[in-house]
């Protein structure tokens, strides 16, 4: 069936240190995925995508590395900082002709940044 | 920065009773979907919507439920007769394409009571 998920549920991390935040999907016929951010009582806010043709894709103090062959996806975040605590999502799309946009989405790491 | 905006940003309803939670896309966007949270769980497909009509929906889009551009700025998203299942954070979403980056809305968080 479709999932798409997290290794682990929170993650704990001094700050100033790196994170890695990591994804499993199942559905290797996925070719686009964005990671989200979700702070309390708010909405998914788009960090970065990354697409099926690429390895890694690096932004701000944020880098996304996706390994096909293990249908593996990580997020990686330098320098960890306070505001960077919250639950992060991986979601995958699925392309073709009949893509209508629809996300499933992962089951969420919680983010703790530790002062 | 153009932004997804949802109203209300929180309903209580009765069981039975018809809810419609509202939202305004991305102007130039042409996908829009709903999403839903149950409280601690994953963000849940609902539904997408292009050019004034469904491209998909899950399987808990159910009878019960309905979206409708009614004009051209807004998209809600109706439930017919709440149950207390329903309770949810319910999110708003837009893209410009299918195959980018969909933007989210603050959600509505429904409580049926």
């Amino acid at each position: 069936g479709e999932s798409v998920g997290l290794h682990l549920p929170t993650l704990s991390v001094q700050e100033g240190d790196n994170s890695i935040i990591n994804c499993a999907y199942s559905n290797s016929a996925s070719d686009y995925f964005i990671w989200y951010k979700q702070e309390s009582g708010k909405g998914p806010q788009f960090i970065i995508d990354i697409r099926s043709n690429m390895d890694k894709r690096q932004g701000q103090r944020v880098t996304v590395l996706l390994n096909k062959t293990v249908k593996h996806l990580s997020l990686q975040i330098a320098a960890t900082q306070p505001g960077d605590s919250a639950v992060y999502f991986c979601a995958e799309n699925l392309h073709g002709s009949s893509n209508t946009g629809k996300l499933i989405f992962g089951q969420g790491t919680t983010l703790q940044v530790k002062p | 920065e153009p932004e997804v905006t949802q109203t209300p940003s929180h309903q209580v309803t009765q069981m039975g009773q018809e809810v419609i939670l509202r939202c305004v896309p991305i102007s130039n966007h042409l996908y829009f979907y709903w999403y839903r949270q149950i409280l601690g769980q994953k963000v849940e497909f609902l539904v997408s919507f292009y050019n004034n009509e469904i491209s998909e929906k899950s399987e808990i889009f159910d009878d019960q439920f309905s979206v409708e551009r009614p004009d051209g700025s807004n998209f809600t998203l109706k439930i017919r007769s709440t149950k207390l299942e329903d309770s949810a954070m319910y999110f708003c979403a837009s893209s410009g394409h299918p195959n980018t980056e969909a933007f989210f809305g603050q959600g509505t968080r429904l409580t049926v009571v």
